[in-house]
């Protein structure tokens, strides 16, 4: 089975601070995204990558970054962490368009808190 | 752009009693149908999909789900839940073609009554 590996569960972390969630995939599959999810509104995207080094917007990319150099990596990155950035966040991925519509493999997600 | 109304919040049911959890979808096009369920404190994993063919799905855990083009509809359903059916459901939609991209409701809270 696909892992998706969010390296960490829970974070805390001040206003301000440059904050870097990880996320690893161990079966080769070219699509990796980003989604926060909030009550009531489900899970929203961030940001997607096809491909290493390429990324596209999702719907709320303001105040987000990513950085894909591996295939098996992606990585969100917030500039200035601010509290309204407090939220689930959750990492998928998935085969290529025309190689399996298997939809996607999430991890276990991060719940970033943000003081 | 595609969106996607789960209109329960939240449901509660009493044990062995059955479910319908109801999703709508707002597309002109052929779409790609998804239903994934989060337990507490755990990522989301794909109950089941509906791709093109028979519109009845079955999926994992009993679960099944049915595709109503003319109504835009997916709506899940289980004949007889359990204490374990307890979760979070999402719906989410893709258009064929292009990227994986998915767009996803905001999501129904099942909550099974002893």
């Amino acid at each position: 089975d696909v892992k998706v590996t969010q390296s960490s569960r829970y974070l805390v972390k001040r206003t301000g601070e440059k904050v870097f969630l990880e996320c690893v995939q161990d079966m080769d599959h070219e699509n990796m995204f980003w989604y926060r999810q909030d009550p009531g509104l489900g899970l929203r995207l961030i940001y997607f990558s096809y491909d290493v080094k390429m990324k596209e917007k999702g719907d709320i990319p303001e105040g987000y970054s990513v950085s894909r150099e591996k295939k098996e990596r992606f990585s969100l990155i917030l500039e200035s962490a601010s509290t309204n950035q407090t939220s689930m966040y959750l990492c998928a991925s998935s085969l290529a368009p025309g190689q399996g519509l298997y939809g996607y493999t999430f991890g276990s997600g991060t719940r970033l808190t943000v003081v | 752009a595609q969106s996607v109304t789960q209109l329960d919040s939240q449901v509660p049911v009493f044990e062995e009693a059955p479910v319908e959890l109801r999703c709508n979808y707002s597309s002109s096009v052929s779409v790609y149908l998804f239903w994934y369920v989060q337990y507490p404190n755990q990522g989301l994993q794909l109950l089941l999909k509906y791709l093109s063919g028979s519109t009845l799905v079955k999926g994992i855990n009993g679960f099944e789900a049915e595709f109503n083009k003319s109504q835009t509809s997916f709506h899940l359903r289980k004949p007889s839940v359990h204490i374990s059916d307890t979760a979070e459901y999402f719906c989410a939609v893709r258009e064929p073609g292009g990227n994986e991209k998915l767009t996803f409701g905001t999501g129904t809270r099942l909550t099974i009554i002893p």
